[in-house]
């Protein structure tokens, strides 16, 4: 069973608004991941935890904070955000092994707004 | 530094024609492994192939196909008899080997493929 669930499938916030993304798998994956993707672009990595460790932050603004409570969960923490980050963001998972079998599986993205 | 380019922004096709979708990749990694994901409207990036760099064997699974040739860095995909199901943005993507940890991909630009009736 290859899925990733992400949760909400939209969200409109105001600029002073707090919320959270989530992102869940129950594919024994070990390595979770955040992308950002802006209309007719491809998707740009975030953040990384491989083994609930932050392992990779692609020099994101503070406003957006990665959190991984366990192996199967993803948070995403919205604060203070621009009506420029009103993206697609897409959350996937991977076995974490780096080898042959090491593909990413993408959950189907929240769409933002931010007004 | 790897790159993937994907020449073609947008391709359109009428339903039944066979459409070859082109990627060109530079990488300095001996080992390395090549993804195609299609995007539908909804938004979800899905998984097609993987391949790996040791792996030249061309692959066809249904009406899609794949033609790696590590000689001219490219990794081909054809639609044979598209339907208008196979509408949607697909991106190449390749990432490096790591060993034990998790993978970074580099995506392509991504080709738009609209099938009409």
């Amino acid at each position: 069973d290859t899925e990733v669930t992400q949760t909400p499938k939209h969200l409109v916030m105001g600029m002073t608004n707090k919320k959270s993304l989530k992102c869940e798998q129950h594919m024994g994956h070990r390595a979770m991941y955040w992308y950002k993707q802006k209309a007719k672009k491809p998707p740009e990595l975030m953040f990384v935890y491989s083994y609930e460790k932050l392992s990779i932050n692609e020099s994101v603004p503070s406003r957006f904070s990665p959190e991984c409570p366990n192996s199967s969960l993803l948070n995403l923490h919205l604060h203070a955000l621009q009506p420029e980050d009103s993206a697609l963001y897409l959350c996937a998972s991977s076995h974490a092994t780096g080898g042959f079998q090491e593909t990413q599986y993408f959950g189907p993205g929240t769409r933002l707004l931010v007004l | 530094a790897q790159k993937v380019t994907q020449a073609q922004t947008e391709i359109s096709v009428v339903e039944k024609e066979d459409v070859t979708l082109d990627c060109v990749y530079e990488t300095r990694d001996t080992t390395y492994y090549l993804f195609w994901y299609k995007q539908p409207p909804s938004g979800e990036l899905v998984f097609l192939i993987r391949r790996n760099s040791f792996d030249e064997q061309n692959e066809i699974s249904g009406r899609y196909s794949w033609n790696f040739q590590k000689s001219t860095s490219s990794f081909n995909f054809t639609i044979t008899a598209s339907q208008v199901v196979d509408s949607a943005v697909y991106f190449c993507a390749l990432s490096e080997a790591r060993a034990g940890t998790a993978s970074k991909l580099t995506f392509g630009t991504g080709t738009r493929l609209q099938v009409t009736l």
